[in-house]
């Protein structure tokens, strides 16, 4: 089992530039979590989704970041367009009877 | 809402000794589960120990164990034989089962495993 995949795993790019992570979770899970972390803020939850559909989308902080979840495989998470204080690490977790499993993140940085 | 809060921002342990870390909640409910994950310099989220909470005993994993308190609304993690491997940010996280497996994370505890 590969665990949760996320890409890329490291991003570097400008203001104003859009911005787009990937996350495989794994074959199974029905369930799919997206999480920011800083150091000002510790570990959000940005948005949750269950069989493919969003559930709760309340910790999205503003109408710039977009979140979908095509099919059972895969899901997107979409910032447009970026800020600097949208610097943080970004982590997508699956789970399937409750334990959540992380992705190895992705480290954004918006200069 | 759930909150789950852990008072130790930051422990050290020398290395070979034992070290707990605190956790406490705020539920209404009588059915859930707590967690523990820790996060090394690496940032990877790794599961170290779940309890259910309609389970008495204490979940064990290894050198890792908990000291779970449902009328007190505690739940500790206890690591034995310190390594320095256990260096790590450690965070309590609370689920309430039937919500879309939601979890609530604690602010974490920094630990220091020192030589």
């Amino acid at each position: 089992d590969a665990g949760v995949i996320q890409s890329p795993r490291h991003e570097v790019t400008e203001m104003g530039q859009e911005v787009t992570l990937r996350c495989k979770p794994i074959s199974g899970h029905n369930s799919l979590f997206w999480y920011r972390q800083t150091m000002m803020r510790g570990l959000e939850l940005l948005i949750y989704f269950n069989n493919n559909v969003p559930i709760d989308d309340s910790g999205m902080p503003e109408d710039r970041f977009s979140a979908k979840m095509p099919n059972a495989s895969f899901s997107t998470l979409k910032i447009q367009p970026s800020e600097p204080r949208d610097s943080a690490v970004y982590f997508c977790a699956s789970s399937l009877a409750g334990t959540q499993y992380f992705g190895p993140g992705t480290r954004l940085l918006v200069l | 809402a759930q909150t789950v809060t852990q008072s130790q921002p930051e422990m050290s342990v020398q290395e070979a000794e034992t070290v707990t870390l605190s956790c406490t909640y705020d539920t209404s409910e009588s059915n859930y589960y707590l967690f523990w994950y820790k996060q090394p310099p690496s940032r990877q989220m790794i599961l170290v120990i779940r309890q259910e909470a309609y389970k008495q005993q204490n979940a064990t994993e290894n050198r890792f164990s908990v000291n779970f308190q449902k009328a007190a609304k505690s739940f500790s993690l206890k690591i034995s034989d310190s390594q320095l491997g256990d260096t790590a940010m450690y965070f309590c996280a609370f689920m309430k089962p039937n919500t879309g497996n939601q979890f609530y994370f604690g602010t974490g505890t920094s630990l220091t495993v020192i030589p």
